[in-house]
């Protein structure tokens, strides 16, 4: 089964400057992709960003961009310039083939301090 | 486009008593799933639908129904709440409906369910 890991149950991060969350899955399958979802205080989930494992560069959203490390296995989020509306829980996801599910880690909660 | 709404947001149950939760989605998205979200354990899937007429189980299925007669609505039903039932739920959609892992998930708002 899919697993997905994030390390970091909390994160601080000086408003302006960049922070890297981290995300380690664990699959068999070649094909599958990468989702990182943010959830601020209010509760809704937002998505922000997806990798798919054959996607040769690693993507990137404004100021999100995804780590990809394939023989790794690890997908980390990394936020540019902070900013305080930034503080939230960040969750990683993953998905494999058809019809499957979306697997969520656990979740890391990132504050940013001005 | 409303994208995908969720009703009630907020519930207080009985231990017993059974309810439904409401979810529909206007962006004709073939995939639709419930995901309950517990502290420190992230999102589970209980069920999941890849069309009308198509539903299975997910990570937690015991103690929940689902149906899904129309591609906007994929309502869950608790037969008998249980206190561990107590969490907060989320409906979530896809599109195209491959089910490839390149569906972006979108997400309710969430219903908060607390079982006494």
């Amino acid at each position: 089964a899919q697993k997905i890991t994030q390390t970091q149950p909390g994160m601080f991060v000086q408003e302006k400057e960049a922070v890297t969350l981290d995300c380690t899955y664990d699959t068999s399958d070649q094909s599958y992709g990468l989702f990182w979802y943010k959830q601020p205080s209010s509760g809704e989930m937002i998505f922000l960003i997806y990798q798919g494992s054959y996607d040769e560069q690693n993507a990137t959203e404004g100021r999100y961009s995804l780590n990809f490390q394939k023989a790794r296995k690890s997908a980390n989020l990394v936020i540019s310039a902070s900013q305080l509306g930034d503080s939230a829980m960040y969750f990683c996801a993953m998905r494999e083939g058809p019809l499957d599910d979306m697997r969520f880690g656990a979740g890391t909660r990132l504050t940013v301090k001005p | 486009n409303a994208g995908v709404t969720q009703t009630p947001k907020f519930q207080v149950l009985k231990t017993g008593q059974s309810m439904t939760l409401q979810c529909a989605q206007d962006m004709n998205h073939e995939y639709m799933s419930w995901y309950r979200q517990d502290p420190g354990m992230g999102l589970r899937l209980i069920h999941y639908s890849v069309g009308a007429g198509i539903t299975d189980q997910g990570e937690v299925p015991n103690g929940y129904n689902v149906s899904r007669s129309t591609t906007e609505d994929f309502p869950l039903r608790l037969l008998s709440a249980a206190p561990s039932q107590t969490s907060v739920y989320f409906c979530a959609s896809s599109y195209p409906g491959s089910g490839s892992h390149t569906d972006t998930q979108y997400f309710g708002p969430g219903t908060r369910l607390t079982v006494l």
